[in-house]
C-alpha cells in the first residue's frame, strides 16, 4: 500500500486564486512528520512547510498552510493568493519514526501545479 | 547564499564509465543524503550519512557508492554506470534536534546522463 498518495497529477489555477493540493497519508507510527517540498522544472527541492504529528495547530507559512487532519490522516497543502511562480511540480512526504536521524522521506507522486495569468 | 551545492549541475558520462557527483553544504548539519529521482517519479533515498556512519539503503544497487570525507562534503560514485542510471541525483542535508523531526533540506541536484 502506498505510504503517501496524491491523487492529483495535475491542478489548473488562476493568478490570485487560492488552491489545495491533496495529500492522505498511511502510517501506524504515533510520531511521524508530514512536508511538502516544491520542485520547479529547474530541479531543485525547495522545503516549503512542515507539520509535526503532534501539532495541535496547523503549520502556517506565508502563503502556505498545511490543512493537517489527523484522523482522516490527510495533509493538504493550501497556497493562498497564487502567483505565476507557484507553477511547479508539490511533493508530499512522510517521515515515520519520530526524531530518528537519516530516516528517509517517503514521498507521494506529485502534483503538478499550473497557474494561468 | 547557496547552502547545500551540487557539483556538476548536468553531468554526461559513457555507459561503464565511473563517475563521480558532488554535495557540499554550508549550513554544519550532519545527516547527508543521496536521492536518486528519475523522470516523472518521486526521489528514492540510495543512502544517508550521519555523520561518519554510512547507511545503506537495503534494494541500493552495488553499483552505487558514498564517500563523506568531512561534515561539509559528500560524494557519489557510480562505478560503472548503466542508462538505466541516467536520473537527476539529489543532496540533502539535515541536522539532528531532540525533540523535532528534522527538515531535509535539498540541493539544486545533478542531471546525469548516460549516453
Amino acid at each position: 500500500a502506498q505510504k503517501i498518495t496524491q491523487t492529483q497529477p495535475g491542478m489548473f489555477v488562476q493568478e490570485k486564486e487560492a488552491v489545495t493540493l491533496d495529500c492522505t497519508y498511511d502510517t501506524s507510527d504515533q510520531s511521524y512528520g508530514l512536508f511538502w517540498y516544491k520542485q520547479p522544472s529547474s530541479g531543485e527541492m525547495i522545503f516549503l512547510i512542515y507539520q509535526g504529528s503532534y501539532d495541535e495547530q496547523n503549520a502556517t507559512e506565508g502563503r502556505y498552510s498545511l490543512n493537517f487532519q489527523k484522523a482522516r490522516k490527510s495533509a493538504n497543502l493550501v497556497i493562498s493568493a497564487s502567483q505565476l511562480g507557484d507553477s511547479a511540480m508539490y511533493f508530499c512526504a512522510m517521515r515515520e519514526g519520530g526524531t530518528q536521524a537519516g530516516t528517509a522521506l517517503i514521498f507521494g507522486k506529485g502534483t503538478t501545479l499550473s497557474v494561468s495569468s | 547564499d547557496a547552502m547545500v551545492i551540487q557539483n556538476p549541475r548536468y553531468q554526461v558520462t559513457q555507459f561503464g564509465k565511473p563517475v563521480t557527483l558532488s554535495c557540499s553544504q554550508t549550513l554544519n548539519h550532519n545527516v547527508m543524503y543521496w536521492y536518486q529521482q528519475k523522470s516523472s517519479q518521486a526521489p528514492k533515498l540510495l543512502f544517508h550519512y550521519y555523520d561518519k556512519d554510512f547507511n545503506n539503503e537495503a534494494d541500493t544497487p552495488d553499483n552505487f557508492q558514498s564517500r563523506r570525507p568531512n561534515t561539509s562534503f559528500c560524494f557519489l560514485d557510480i562505478r560503472s554506470p548503466g542508462l538505466g542510471d541516467a536520473a537527476m541525483y539529489l543532496c540533502a542535508t539535515s541536522k539532528t534536534r531532540e525533540g523535532h523531526t528534522d527538515t531535509q533540506y535539498f540541493g539544486p541536484g545533478t542531471r546525469l546522463t548516460v549516453l
